[in-house]
């Protein structure tokens, strides 16, 4: 069953370093997001990404942030500088497209744990 | 604006016990509504999903969950509960097929030997 991948799994930076967290999403899907959870609290929206750019972001989502889809399969989610409270897992998700196909459902990967020192 | 609240953020039952997930939603059009489980340390499971085809909505691992409108509820039940199901549930709503999902804050759901 095709699937959403991530990598890293973790990563451990110091604060005010760029981190860039990779995403695979499913092929035949056309929608993307990034989402993220700070230890024990609930999954928070980033930003969605439809047809190379940004369709909708949060407050959450400041200038520090910037999404990429660099080829036909990759979608990044990069951090220019990051800071302590940017420490949480970070879940990439994809969603079908079509009317028929599409029941609004989005696929999460297994996310990218980011420790900020 | 959508929202969904989830009452009780820590729930216990016994193995074999009723398990019963409360989930209320705000939505200013028909929504589209989900049940996630999320393992310990481990990414986000679609357990079932609402799109208007039945109100009653039969997920896996044994959970369905039954939508009412009149309650704007979206309650997640399972007959009998298992030591594999402790996990975090989170519920979840999206106004159109295309749109992203806004996530509630999630119940962890522990069961007792």
């Amino acid at each position: 069953e095709p699937e959403v991948t991530q990598t890293p799994s973790h990563q451990v930076t110091q604060m005010g370093q760029e981190v860039i967290l990779r995403c695979v999403p499913i092929s035949n899907h056309l929608y993307f997001y990034w989402y993220r959870q700070i230890l024990g609290q609930k999954v928070e929206f980033l930003v969605s990404f439809y047809n190379n750019e940004i369709s909708e972001k949060s407050e959450i989502f400041d200038d520090q942030f910037s999404v990429e889809r660099p080829d036909g399969s990759n979608f990044t989610l990069k951090i220019r500088s990051t800071k302590l409270e940017d420490s949480a897992m970070y879940f990439c998700a994809s969603k079908k497209m079509g009317v028929a196909a599409n029941t609004g459902e989005l696929f999460f990967g297994e996310g990218s744990r980011l420790t900020v020192l | 604006a959508q929202s969904v609240t989830q009452l009780g953020s820590h729930v216990s039952v016994s193995e074999g016990a009723l398990v019963l997930l409360r989930c209320n939603y705000s939505s200013s059009v028909p929504p589209y509504l989900f049940w996630y489980v999320q393992y310990p340390n481990q990414g986000l499971q679609l357990l079932l999903k609402y799109t208007s085809a039945a109100t009653l909505v039969k997920g896996i691992n044994g959970f369905e969950a039954e939508f009412k409108k009149s309650e704007t509820s979206f309650h997640l039940t399972k007959p009998s509960a298992h030591m594999s199901d402790a996990a975090e549930y989170f519920c979840a709503v999206g106004y159109s097929s295309a749109s992203k999902i806004i996530f509630g804050s999630g119940t962890r759901l522990s069961i007792r030997p």
